[in-house]
């Protein structure tokens, strides 16, 4: 069975401080992608960022910064010098082929940055 | 704007009424999506369209009733709902029902009273 699992229910965070969001998965799919998105107050997902299995690669954009590592199955997400903006959940969530593509998204971490 | 958008915003029904979602994307998407989203919980797929044919039910109540009269649009049809209904419901797309990558809309936030 595929799971996505981010332990961290919520987290606050005073203004500049770096904040990681963990996120694990399980699947026994060689290939499959993973993704974060951000839910602001607004109520709607923004996508941020796709990996495939295949591509451990970290990527930076800005401020955002991702480390997947297949050895402990963890797709972790790190925002630099944060910012009230940056206040939102953020889901994890993995896609795989189960006879058909299935995406099962991660329970969420609200994160609170604090002025 | 996101792409998607979703109507109404908020919605308040009885557990007598008869009430309808839409859902609009014009960005070619293939495939169309319904999400719930409750407190504390994470989002459950409700449906998958791809190509407009449904190809995915999870195991979801009669009480929903989707529709999808063509590519760019998406129903949800809602009828003699409970108030555990109550939640808010998202609605995505994809280009298509492969790789995720969704483009979400802002969600209808339901109320069943």
């Amino acid at each position: 069975a595929q799971k996505v699992t981010q332990a961290q229910t919520e987290i606050s965070v005073v203004e500049k401080e770096d904040v990681t969001l963990d996120c694990v998965y399980e699947t026994r799919d060689t290939t499959y992608y993973l993704f974060w998105y951000k839910q602001p107050p607004s109520g709607e997902l923004v996508f941020l960022i796709r990996r495939n299995s295949f591509d451990e690669q970290n990527e930076i954009s800005g401020r955002y910064s991702w480390n997947f590592q297949k050895s402990t199955s963890s797709f972790n997400f790190t925002i630099t010098a944060s910012q009230v903006v940056d206040s939102a959940v953020y889901f994890c969530a993995l896609t795989v082929n189960t006879g058909g593509f299935k995406t099962i998204f991660g329970a969420g971490t609200r994160l609170f940055v604090k002025a | 704007e996101t792409g998607v958008t979703q109507t109404p915003r908020h919605l308040v029904m009885g557990m007598t009424n008869k009430k309808s979602l839409k859902c609009e994307q014009h960005l070619g998407h293939n495939a169309m999506y319904w999400y719930k989203q409750s407190a504390k919980k994470p989002l459950e797929l409700m449906f998958v369209y791809s190509l407009e044919e449904r190809v995915e039910n999870n195991s979801v109540p009669s009480r929903f009733s989707p529709e999808c009269p063509n590519s760019s649009h998406l129903f949800l049809h809602l009828h003699t709902l409970q108030p555990e209904d109550s939640a808010l419901y998202l609605c995505a797309s994809s280009q298509d029902d492969r790789k995720g990558g969704y483009t979400f809309g802002s969600g209808t936030r339901l109320t069943v009273v």
